[in-house]
């Protein structure tokens, strides 16, 4: 069963800490992993995209890490700002004759001052 | 220049009504989607357009029907609405690309989600 499981579930730091979420996935075959950012009552919006010859991207202070081996991302935020307080949604995208996509719970960051 | 524009923002309505949400991107996408969020924050697709063609029709009721007059929108209605309906409801947008006889799917845009309430 195609699956994407996040944590923690909420997560709460203070402002200028580093903090790292995680993403097991047992979606298969694997076609690509993302990690969006989603502000309370916004759409979500891409932070990375990792194929499976990749294994770590950076944007800026977001750098999402992708073992395809163990089927782990992770995206590590350095330097947190009270702004990066959102939801973190790990996005797994299998390639099957046509297209299946599955998105994780997501984790919820608290960035306090 | 909004990319990927939702309307209505919000929509209340009673059990039993019919209603729209439109989306329209600017982005020159050829793939247009909509997704479910429900009160758990879950994602889940719902249906996916390519070039005005339906591609993904994931398990939703009939009573939902999306229409794409052009690639540059995705309308979805909804017939008979129900108290499990209440959600927030997310177009997106990609550019869908063909390699080496596959077919993989770049970055999604959202629009800012509309929050529909069954009473």
């Amino acid at each position: 069963k195609n699956q994407v499981e996040q944590s923690p579930q909420s997560l709460i730091i203070l402002e200028g800490k580093n903090c790292t979420l995680q993403c097991n996935y047992t979606v298969s075959p694997f076609s690509n992993l993302r990690w969006y950012k989603q502000d309370t009552g916004r759409g979500p919006v891409s932070l990375t995209i990792m194929t499976f010859s990749e294994n770590t991207k950076s944007n800026g202070r977001y750098t999402a890490t992708l073992d395809a081996d163990t089927k782990q991302s992770s995206l590590h935020i350095t330097a947190s700002q009270l702004s990066d307080s959102a939801s973190y949604i790990c996005v797994v995208s299998a390639r099957t004759g046509g297209f299946k996509t599955i998105f994780g719970a997501g984790t919820r960051l608290f960035v306090k001052a | 220049d909004t990319a990927v524009s939702q309307t209505p923002k919000y929509l209340v309505t009673q059990m039993g009504n019919d209603k729209s949400i439109k989306c329209e991107q600017n982005l020159g996408h050829d793939t247009m989607y909509w997704y479910k969020q429900d009160s758990k924050k879950f994602l889940k697709i719902m249906f996916s357009y390519n070039n005005k063609e339906l591609i993904i029709n994931e398990t939703v009721p009939n009573r939902f029907s999306p229409k794409s007059p052009d690639k540059a929108h995705l309308n979805l209605h909804i017939n008979s609405l129900e108290l499990g309906d209440s959600a927030v409801y997310f177009c997106a947008s990609s550019q869908g690309i063909i390699a080496g006889g596959s077919r993989s799917y770049n970055e999604q845009f959202f629009g800012p989600g509309t929050r529909l309430t069954v009473l």
